[in-house]
């Protein structure tokens, strides 16, 4: 069991540029969610998905965000146009499809818009 | 509707001493409870949860938590704090009515052990 594991681990970035974070989750996990902290707060449901199936995307924050897991593997989130509000720790986290499942989380990627 | 409230924005414990940090929630349906530790500038690891039966649930690091259920609380636990407990802990809850697999997270609480 290597965990999740998130890549960039820092992202430093300039107003208006598009960004795109990677997550590989633990191999025998089939769901993954992504989420966002702010300081002072707990993680924000951002997406998840169920292999490849994106089953809830109604809680990304704007059109700008997005987010695919193409094989059901490893999943991307990408953030179009930046924006200083944007400045967070993008966290990810899976999980199996069992019953009072656990999430797992990676170590994070966190954000700094200029 | 799902919620969950951590009281407390700190909780100060001297080493030794036996510690309690304070969760409370509210669900339409039955409650999923979980506990979370996270420490500076990493993700949150997983400390236990409460998914059906005993109300006494005993996780990872010593930790334990009691789900009451007339009280809607969840609260985490242990006998004895040690400096190393320090760090912020999350409690989070999911409803079982509706089929939704997205939990809340509280807002955190700060826990520090002196010495």
């Amino acid at each position: 069991d290597t965990g999740v594991s998130q890549d960039p681990r820092h992202k430093i970035t300039k107003r208006g540029q598009n960004v795109t974070f990677r997550c590989d989750p633990i191999s025998e996990h089939n769901r993954l969610y992504w989420y966002r902290q702010t300081l002072g707060q707990g993680p924000e449901f951002l997406t998840y998905f169920q292999n490849e199936a994106q089953l809830e995307k109604s809680r990304l924050l704007s059109d700008r965000f997005s987010a695919e897991r193409p094989k059901g593997s490893f999943s991307t989130l990408e953030i179009q146009r930046t924006e200083q509000g944007d400045s967070a720790m993008y966290l990810c986290a899976s999980s199996t499809t069992g019953l009072g499942d656990t999430q797992y989380f990676g170590p994070g990627t966190r954000l700094t818009v200029l | 509707a799902q919620s969950v409230a951590q009281p407390e924005d700190q909780v100060n414990v001297a080493e030794g001493n036996p510690l309690t940090v304070k969760c409370t929630y509210s669900v339409s349906g039955n409650p999923y409870l979980f506990w979370y530790v996270q420490y500076p500038n990493r993700g949150l690891q997983f400390l236990l949860k409460y998914i059906t039966g005993d109300n006494l649930v005993k996780g990872s690091y010593g930790f334990e938590a009691e789900f009451n259920k007339s009280q809607t609380s969840f609260h985490l636990k242990k006998p004895s704090a040690l400096v190393s407990d320090s760090a912020l802990y999350f409690c989070a809850v999911r409803d079982t009515s509706g089929g939704s697999y997205i939990p809340t997270f509280g807002r955190g609480t700060s826990l520090i052990v002196h010495p």
